[in-house]
């Protein structure tokens, strides 16, 4: 099983709808997690942080469940540009804070 | 000037050269990260280091080798170069010893081998 797992994509929306990524991990001991955007083959950028059980930041929600070992990104009202690459680590403490990534969710929101 | 600054950009290389990617970086951080990005797979670990002295393989070392040499400086070597190390890679950057930091990253450096 591979360390973080996430939805495959792509996920075509129309603007305007709510969309769902989720992101499973093996490590029971991952304390941090974060969510990046990243822009067609360009650098990840940081979305969201999350250090308790969910973490929001305007049309974004971040959502941890540790007992399900699973983090979901949700966007609501999409925009054009919010279709992207979205990638989670989680972080494990115990290993200085090493950053696995997923292997992303793809984006794609249609006019 | 960006924070995380990869050197080349782009670069060819043919099977079998050796080749060196730069990575320097004016944010202070401690922790520097190479990865590899290839379609599909997301980023992979290659190697990591949380000060200069300490030096971790990450998921996919083989065939790679990397230099601390300063705080600010990480570089990655493919000592001879194989087509399937065709990828991009990036560099990155974090503080603290809690983990509870975000990443930051430099442009990337898109490799092909020939």
């Amino acid at each position: 099983r591979k360390e973080v797992e996430q939805d495959p994509g792509p996920f075509n929306v129309p603007e305007g709808a709510t969309v769902a990524f989720n992101c499973t991990y093996s490590n029971s001991a991952s304390q941090s997690f974060f969510w990046y955007r990243q822009d067609c083959r360009k650098e990840p950028k940081l979305l969201m942080s999350v250090y308790s059980s969910g973490n929001e930041d305007g049309r974004f929600t971040a959502q941890l469940n540790r007992a399900s070992q699973y983090i979901s990104l949700l966007i609501r009202d999409s925009k054009l540009s919010d279709s992207a690459t979205y990638l989670c680590a989680p972080s494990q403490r115990e290993q200085g804070g090493k950053l696995i990534f997923g292997q992303g969710t793809e984006l794609s929101v249609k006019p | 000037d960006a924070d995380v600054t990869q050197t080349p950009r782009n670069r060819i290389t043919k099977t079998g050269k050796r080749i060196m990617l730069e990575c320097s970086q004016t944010k202070g951080h401690d922790r520097m990260y190479w990865y590899r990005q290839d379609p599909g797979l997301g980023l992979r670990l290659i190697y990591y280091s949380f000060d200069v002295k300490d030096i971790n393989k990450g998921e996919i070392s083989d065939g790679y080798s990397v230099s601390r040499q300063a705080q600010a400086k990480f570089s990655l070597s493919l000592e001879s170069a194989i087509p399937n190390q065709t990828a991009l890679y990036f560099c990155a950057t974090s503080m603290g010893a809690s983990g509870n930091t975000e990443a930051f990253f430099g442009q990337g450096t898109r490799l092909t081998v020939v």
